[in-house]
């Protein structure tokens, strides 16, 4: 029973391709969070959902499109895909927008885009 | 702009020493901090926080200190055993009303060996 998941775990891809990753929390969490950790190994807020509607939009490429279908449900749709997305993608929850304990994060999604 | 520093990208430390890992920040509105640890192919978890009010908090072998006037935090695992190596995030969280996402630094890869 994990409290975050995310799927697919790895995801290999063309570019120019339109790709998803899905993420599911069971924690009751009302905050979802997608991060990225790129080849520098930073982790950098993409986006931010509290019950359905988004709060952080970063400045990442429109070609990034988040999806929240419920509070439970963050999913991240990705068109076009490009050599420089190749990365880690780390989804996460949290209780509260300002949780004293942190997020819980998913394992991971490592994108390849050849 | 790296909000959060951690300038150490690897520690290696004997097993029952003492292991200290650092963090610096400059955005001097930052007043929660936290440490996360992951494990290869997993997620960050969160492991130990501290308020701005505060200057330690311990839980069991685990302490982080923080040093407001240098900006400055550091966590302390003491012994340290094989199973803390991992790579160690600081995080960082300013009160800004319903837009506060954890801003990490780029992690240290700690190495506790037998």
């Amino acid at each position: 029973d994990t409290a975050v998941s995310q799927t697919p775990k790895y995801l290999v891809t063309q570019m120019g391709n339109d790709k998803s990753i899905k993420c599911e929390q069971n924690l009751g969490h009302d905050t979802m969070y997608w991060y990225k950790q790129d080849s520098k190994k930073f982790l950098k807020i993409m986006f931010s959902y509290n019950n359905k509607e988004l709060i952080i939009n970063e400045t990442v490429p429109n070609r990034f499109s988040p999806k929240s279908p419920d509070k439970a449900h963050l999913n991240l749709h990705i068109n076009s895909l490009e050599l420089g997305d190749s990365a880690v993608y780390f989804c996460a929850s949290s209780q509260e927008r300002r949780p004293n304990y942190g997020y819980t994060f998913g394992s991971g999604t490592r994108l390849t885009v050849v | 702009d790296q909000q959060v520093k951690q300038n150490s990208p690897s520690l290696s430390v004997q097993e029952g020493r003492i292991s200290i890992l650092n963090c610096d920040y400059t955005n001097s509105m930052f007043d929660y901090f936290l440490w996360y640890k992951k494990y290869p192919a997993e997620g960050p978890t969160f492991l130990i926080s501290i308020s701005s009010i505060k200057d330690k908090n311990e839980d069991g072998r685990f302490t982080v200190f923080l040093n407001k006037s240098a900006k400055h935090l550091s966590l302390h695992i003491v012994p340290s055993q094989p199973g803390d190596s991992a790579v160690y995030f600081c995080a960082a969280s300013a009160p800004i009303s319903g837009n506060t996402p954890l801003v990490f630094g780029k992690g240290t890869r700690l190495s506790v060996i037998a």
